[in-house]
């Protein structure tokens, strides 16, 4: 089974700074999705970014980034020039392209605050 | 194109009683899944299904939980005689295929019911 890992239970950032989130997964498979939602306190769960493992490049959004590491299984996610917007909860998960399950396996989240 | 729908927003339920959670997917999209949110935790998965099949249901709860996806209408998360434990946000997402490239397989969700069970 797929376990996804996020370390940082709470993450701080000064206005228009730059903020990394971190993610890391354990799969014995070679092809699958990794993704981050962004659950702002309406609760409505957004999708930030996605990330197709067998693409070496990395996925931007705008001032969305990620660092996907294959070999280490890690999949970062880069915030640029943060604005008070992005406060929220961000999730990382990965789902499986090799199997018939389709289901999203979740990390425990990150909370972001963004300070003025 | 409206996105992912869900009603009610919020319900409450005495223990004992049932709850009925409904999903309406995206337009095109013919595919349901189910998660589960309980305070302060991730989401984790129950049901996934297609127009009248389930076809995987390895995140449900083996009792008082059910969940449907008739030919017509809305896709149904039914709990009956429900507990305090089954408080939390429930979520619906869909996506138009599960095969077929990363825009096909995305799922979206719908912005959640809130069970609070008393």
């Amino acid at each position: 089974a797929q376990t996804v890992t996020q370390s940082q239970p709470e993450m701080s950032v000064q206005e228009a700074e730059t903020v990394t989130l971190s993610c890391t997964y354990d799969t014995s498979e070679s092809d699958y999705y990794l993704f981050w939602y962004k659950q702002p306190p309406s609760r409505q769960m957004i999708l930030v970014i996605r990330q197709e493992a067998y693409k070496q490049q990395n996925a931007t959004e705008n001032r969305f980034s990620v660092n996907f590491q294959k070999a280490a299984k890690s999949f970062s996610l880069k915030i640029s020039d943060s604005q008070l917007g992005d406060a929220a909860m961000y999730f990382c998960a990965y789902r499986s392209a090799e199997n018939a399950g389709n289901m999203l396996t979740f990390g425990g989240g990150t909370r972001l605050m963004v300070k003025p | 194109n409206a996105g992912v729908m869900q009603n009610p927003r919020h319900l409450v339920r005495r223990r004992g009683q049932e709850a009925r959670l409904r999903c309406s997917p995206m337009k095109g999209h013919s595919h349901v899944y189910w998660y589960r949110q309980l305070p302060e935790e991730g989401l984790k998965f129950m049901v996934y299904l297609q127009k009248e099949n389930i076809i995987d249901e390895s995140g449900m709860p083996k009792e008082r939980f059910s969940a449907e996806f008739p030919k017509e209408g809305p896709s149904i998360l039914r709990i009956q005689q429900v507990v305090r434990g089954d408080s939390a946000a429930y979520f619906c997402a869909s996506s138009p295929r599960t095969s077929g490239g990363p825009e096909e397989e995305t799922q979206y969700f719908g912005p959640g019911t809130r069970l609070l069970v008393l």
